[in-house]
């Protein structure tokens, strides 16, 4: 597509319940990027992938959140047994190169609230 | 950890000023992004620089990179309401995670008609 999609745009969970979160990145891109961003934070980064490469999981909080890429295109990013911490948008990202800080295209995000 | 810390944190301005908002580390960065959000949006990249005293111009808009790398500002000239937004500076580390990049917290500007 034009741009990065991702969906639901809008998502209210119970405490506890698990969600996922998708992520079409643009295609042809190879690099892709979750990203957290918290009322009154900066961007939190959470999870890369790059092509075939092996992720680098060095932004997740915690076990509870996990993410991967199918066939180098489709992203999920699940977060299980949610907790009201968890609350925040979650962004997407894809570029066409993962070097040199290449600028993002960003998604319109995720809200996540969780009651 | 390396920190962006950007300033003002608020800035409400009337049409036709111009501004200058700033994005300051105690490290050195490859490059530096800036990027604008709106309420319900992603953040759309305005500008990369690379080059420690680089400035680019975008419109209005002009971008300096500081001579160390270690900073950077954005000034605006002649403000405008569809200006308003969330100002995010963002660097790239060097090496090989280069490609995470760190976010300052933003500028929320406000420019009123």
């Amino acid at each position: 597509g034009a741009g990065v999609s991702q969906s639901p745009s809008n998502k209210v969970t119970e405490k506890g319940k698990d969600v996922e979160l998708r992520c079409d990145p643009i295609s042809g891109h190879t690099a892709l990027y979750w990203y957290r961003q918290s009322l009154g934070q900066g961007l939190e980064f959470l999870i890369y992938f790059q092509g075939n490469s092996a992720p680098d999981k060095s932004g997740l909080p915690s076990d509870r959140f996990s993410a991967e890429r199918t066939g180098g295109s489709v992203s999920t990013l699940t977060i299980q047994r949610t907790q009201q911490e968890d609350s925040a948008v979650y962004l997407c990202a894809s570029s066409d190169s993962g070097g040199r800080g290449h600028g993002y295209t960003f998604g319109s995000g995720t809200r996540l609230t969780v009651v | 950890t390396q920190l962006l810390e950007q300033s003002p944190q608020f800035l409400s301005i009337q049409e036709g000023e111009n501004l200058t908002v700033y994005c300051n580390s105690s490290s050195v960065f490859s490059s530096l992004q800036w990027y604008r959000q709106e309420p319900g949006e992603g953040p759309v990249l305005l500008v990369t620089v690379v080059t420690g005293g680089e400035v680019k111009k975008l419109k209005r808009l002009t971008f300096q990179f500081g001579d160390a790398r270690k900073d950077s500002s954005l000034h605006i000239t002649a403000a405008q309401p569809g200006d308003t937004g969330l100002y995010l500076c963002a660097g790239a580390r060097s090496g090989g995670s280069n490609y995470k990049l760190t976010f300052g917290k933003g500028t929320l500007l406000t420019v009123n008609p």
